[in-house]
C-alpha cells in the first residue's frame, strides 16, 4: 500500500484479556519496526523484523508480549492478560533496505479498563 | 548503547520568531540522526535525516538541522515559526550500520502562540 496501515485504530478492552494489534507495511519493505508511546515516555521499541532474520525482541517488556511476521509482510503484536500499564498507543514502522527513514502508521491507541 | 537527550519537554515561541529544539546524543559509533514531527493523533512523520555528508541538512517544512560531531548535538531550527508547526518533534539516533533500531528521545512540545 501507500503507507503502513495498522488496525485497530482504537482499542479498549477489559483488564486480563489478550489482544491483537495488526501492521501492514508498505510493500517491499524488509524491516518492520513496534514501537510503544505512553504518555510523557517518548518512544519505547518493542521488537524488530528484517527479513528472514530471527526478529530483536529485546525491547518487549515481558513474556506477555508476542509478535509475529507472517510471509514477510503483515505483522501482529499480541499482548496476553492485558493490564492497566499496557494502555498506550502501539506504533508500526517499516523502511526499504535502502532508505533509512521510517514510515510510521498512526497508531493503535490501546486503554485498558 | 546509544541514547537521545531531548531538552525542554516544552518549548513555546512566537509567531515569527526563530524555532529551536535541542538534541545531543551519546552513540559509540557514528550515527544516523533524524528528527521526526507528530500531529494529535497522528503517526510520526520524518522531518529530515542525517546520513553521511553535509553536516547541515534541510527538511521538510522549512526546518533544518546541524550535525556538530564536537558537540554531540543535532539541533533542529527554523527561522520563522508558524501556527502550523505546533506539536510534538522527536530526535531520534541509530548506528550508521542501519541494522540497529531507531533510539528516540523523550520528545519536546512546540507551542506557537499568534
Amino acid at each position: 500500500g501507500a503507507g503502513v496501515s495498522q488496525s485497530p485504530s482504537n482499542k479498549v478492552t477489559e483488564k486480563g484479556k489478550d489482544v491483537e494489534l495488526r501492521c501492514d507495511p508498505i510493500s517491499g519493505h524488509t524491516a518492520l519496526y513496534w514501537y510503544r508511546q505512553s504518555l510523557g515516555q517518548g518512544l519505547e521499541f518493542l521488537i524488530y523484523f528484517q527479513g528472514n532474520s530471527a526478529p530483536d525482541k529485546s525491547g518487549l517488556p515481558s513474556d506477555r508480549f508476542s509478535a509475529e511476521r507472517t510471509g514477510g509482510s503483515v505483522s501482529t503484536l499480541t499482548i496476553q492478560r492485558t493490564q492497566q500499564e499496557d494502555s498506550a498507543v502501539y506504533l508500526c514502522a517499516s523502511r526499504d533496505g535502502f532508505n533509512y527513514g521510517y514510515t510510521f502508521g498512526s497508531g493503535t491507541r490501546l486503554t485498558v479498563v | 548503547a546509544q541514547s537521545v537527550t531531548q531538552l525542554g519537554s516544552h518549548v513555546s515561541v512566537s509567531e515569527g520568531a526563530l524555532v529551536l529544539l535541542r538534541c545531543n546524543y551519546s552513540s559509540s559509533v557514528p550515527p544516523y540522526l533524524f528528527w521526526y514531527v507528530q500531529y494529535p493523533n497522528q503517526g510520526l512523520q520524518l522531518l529530515l535525516k542525517y546520513t553521511t555528508g553535509a553536516t547541515l541538512v534541510k527538511g521538510i517544512n522549512g526546518f533544518e538541522a546541524e550535525f556538530k560531531k564536537s558537540e554531540t548535538s543535532f539541533h533542529l531550527t527554523k527561522p520563522s515559526a508558524h501556527m502550523s508547526d505546533a506539536a510534538e518533534y522527536f530526535c531520534a539516533v541509530s548506528e550508521s550500520r542501519g541494522n540497529t533500531p531507531l533510539v528516540f528521545g523523550k520528545g519536546t512540545r512546540l507551542s506557537v502562540i499568534a
